[in-house]
């Protein structure tokens, strides 16, 4: 059974730092790995989307890379400012189960001015 | 952009009560998806339809019912609601497109509904 790990859970750091975000899984057979951000009280927002074939995928600041072998993304943020105060979660989406995405219980990110 | 749309914000219902939660979607998207966030038990797969009339059981569908008359509308229906039912119901969307399997997927804002 597919299994998302986050790790930390929420993480605090001075504004202008990079960091990295961590996400594992226990199953590498995927077809790709979502990460979204979710502001308090609210919905999903999808960040970076990352296809089984690819390594990584960049929007803006943001970094996302993929190790499917050993089950793994990490999302590297830089120069982190405090609008990216948010929690971030991790889904994968498995290749036994295709319309099913499998969430991680999120990194709740903030960051201090 | 793609806009999922959920009609409330925030609900408080009684136990007992029939409950609509209507979620609609305006990107022409197969794909629609209702789960629901609870603290510590993360996000949970309640149905899911991947075309007009057709729906699919997720994880936890006991104590709901979706319809899906139109394409661009999913209703989430808890038939008798109950305490445990409290939580953030989340409704989602995706095209299969051309590689079906790696679409994104794309949220509404969310209902934070409460049965008292």
């Amino acid at each position: 059974k597919q299994e998302v790990t986050q790790i930390p859970a929420a993480l605090s750091v001075p504004e202008g730092e990079n960091l990295v975000l961590n996400c594992s899984f226990t199953d590498s057979a995927i077809y790709n790995l979502q990460w979204f951000r979710q502001d308090p009280g609210k919905g999903l927002t999808s960040l970076l989307l990352i296809q089984s074939s690819q390594r990584e995928q960049t929007s803006g600041r943001l970094n996302a890379s993929l190790d499917k072998s050993s089950g793994r993304s990490t999302l590297y943020i830089a120069a982190s400012q405090p609008g990216d105060s948010a929690t971030y979660l991790c889904a994968v989406r498995p290749m036994d189960s295709s319309y099913k995405l499998i969430f991680g219980s999120g990194t709740r990110l903030l960051v201090r001015p | 952009d793609v806009k999922v749309t959920q009609s409330s914000r925030y609900l408080v219902k009684r136990t007992g009560e029939k409950v609509f939660l209507e979620c609609v979607q305006d990107m022409d998207h197969e794909n629609m998806f209702w789960y629901r966030q609870d603290p510590g038990l993360g996000l949970r797969l309640i149905y899911f339809s991947y075309d007009v009339k057709m729906k699919e059981k997720g994880d936890i569908p006991e104590g709901y019912s979706v319809s899906r008359e139109k394409k661009e509308r999913f209703s989430l229906i808890l038939e008798s609601a109950s305490t445990n039912q409290t939580s953030m119901y989340l409704c989602a969307s995706s095209s299969p497109g051309l590689s079906s399997y790696n679409s994104p997927l794309h949220f509404g804002n969310g209902t934070r509904l409460t049965v008292t």
